[in-house]
């Protein structure tokens, strides 16, 4: 079974840019998460998607990033314009659909540098 | 937002010895999982524990959920080179937040040959 797919594996941009990042889950896998990950922290939930729906983007910056998945399977990330904060490592994750002992499957994330 | 925190922050060891890893937290949770990642690569599940008490076993690791749902701790017997990586403990806290996966922030073990 192939397992979550991201790409760039690695971007660096000047502030200011803009960048987008891709994620296919594994095939049939409802739920679909973004997280944000700082350097020797834990990852930071960014949006979770149900579908082709949002169910929660509540840690979102939403002035500067934007998500979607459209067709309800793979989906982008974007930052548009990129600060010097948002280094860091960008992980997609899905999992069958949410329930007790489901497990959360994740790629190999996006690493940024805004420099 | 609920929020995990997890103690030590990191944790140097020789090979052989023993270790406990706490993930606390003042809300409730429905389920909680462990992960381990290693450089360069995303969080891999370990184990997921969803009652409160519930004691699991995976080898040499041993992962406890505490009576109230609140805590949880994962303990390593017997370290070895090969468990070295980042621990993560996550949280989901049912209900409206149903899937929403909160992570505390890690605590990084190097176990030394």
């Amino acid at each position: 079974e192939a397992g979550v797919a991201q790409s760039p594996r690695y971007k660096i941009i000047e502030k200011r840019q803009s960048v987008a990042f891709w994620c296919n889950p594994i095939s049939g896998h409802a739920t679909l998460y973004w997280y944000q990950q700082i350097l020797g922290q834990g990852p930071k939930l960014l949006i979770q998607f149900q579908n082709n729906g949002v169910v929660d983007d509540s840690q979102l910056p939403k002035d500067r990033f934007s998500a979607e998945r459209l067709k309800g399977v793979d989906s982008t990330l974007k930052i548009q314009p990129a600060k010097l904060e948002d280094s860091a490592v960008y992980l997609c994750a899905s999992c069958l659909q949410w329930g007790g002992d489901t497990e959360a499957f994740f790629g190999q994330g996006t690493r940024l540098t805004v420099v | 937002t609920q929020l995990l925190e997890q103690s030590p922050q990191f944790l140097s060891i020789q090979e052989g010895e023993n270790l406990t890893v706490y993930c606390n937290s003042s809300s409730v949770f429905s389920s909680l999982q462990w992960y381990r990642q290693e450089p360069g690569e995303g969080p891999v599940l370990l184990v997921t524990v969803v009652t409160g008490g519930e004691v699991k076993k995976l080898k040499r690791l041993t992962f406890q959920f505490g009576d109230a749902r609140k805590d949880s701790s994962l303990h390593i017997t017997a370290a070895q080179p090969g468990d070295t990586g980042l621990y993560l403990c996550a949280g989901d806290a049912g209900g409206t937040s149903y899937g929403k996966l909160t992570f505390g922030q890690g605590t990084i073990l190097t176990v030394h040959p």
